[in-house]
């Protein structure tokens, strides 16, 4: 069974397209993360939610909303999405704000806005 | 302003020989380190970790040291494999917050 899963693995859209990307996670944690890997490969986080409570909000544009509609599920959906968008997404989790330094990740979400 | 500094982009070691991995941070704030291993196409995975109240940390073939006076950390993996080939990520932590801050890798190759 996959930890922390995530959906679509791929994702390629224009610009000024809304898109949405799914992540689940199995593992009974209170935590979920968003990171966005761009393209020189910096991990960086963006969201963090426990207990779907917003608890970690970077600086990042408000066209980016995540949603958790419980604590298994966080969801990003991106509005309007400009080129500088294109970048690996990654979903993780971990037990509690307490223990939560070592995340679990998962596989990731490829988007290429064109 | 990069706070956590991984200068090697990359690392080419002889199967069975050790592999050293470096990691350089510049906040004195952070009090637990974190070393990630990535597979291509997959998400990171976690492989060891230490507190800054500790110098060593030791699992299996995995050790990561820590030295608090040059903000500096290294992982040792003894013997090399050729299954360790991946990326490794340094990461570190505030007073438990779980905002890892991410190093940029180092892609550890282990030739046969």
């Amino acid at each position: 069974d996959t930890a922390v899963s995530q959906t679509p693995k791929y994702l390629v859209t224009q610009m000024g397209n809304d898109k949405s990307i799914k992540c689940e996670q199995n593992l009974g944690h209170d935590t979920m993360y968003w990171y966005k890997q761009d393209s020189k490969k910096f991990l960086k986080i963006m969201f963090s939610y426990n207990n779907k409570e917003l608890i970690i909000n970077e600086t990042v544009p408000n066209r980016f909303s995540p949603k958790s509609p419980d604590k298994a599920h966080l969801n990003l959906h991106i509005n309007s999405l400009e080129l500088g968008d294109s970048a690996v997404y990654f979903c993780a989790s971990s037990p509690a704000i307490a223990d939560s330094y070592e995340q679990y990740f998962g596989p990731g979400t490829r988007l290429t806005v064109t | 302003d990069q706070q956590v500094k991984q200068n090697s982009p990359s690392l080419s070691v002889q199967e069975g020989r050790i592999s050293i991995l470096n990691c350089d941070y510049t906040n004195s704030m952070f009090d637990y380190f974190l070393w990630y291993k990535k597979y291509p196409a997959e998400g990171p995975t976690f492989l060891i970790s230490i507190s800054s109240i500790k110098d060593k940390n030791e699992d299996g073939r995995f050790t990561v040291f820590l030295n608090k006076s040059a903000k500096h950390l290294s992982l040792h993996i003894v013997p090399s494999q050729p299954g360790d080939s991946a990326v490794y990520f340094c990461a570190a932590d505030t007073s438990n917050t779980g905002k890892l801050i991410f190093g940029q890798g180092t892609t550890l190759q282990v030739k046969p």
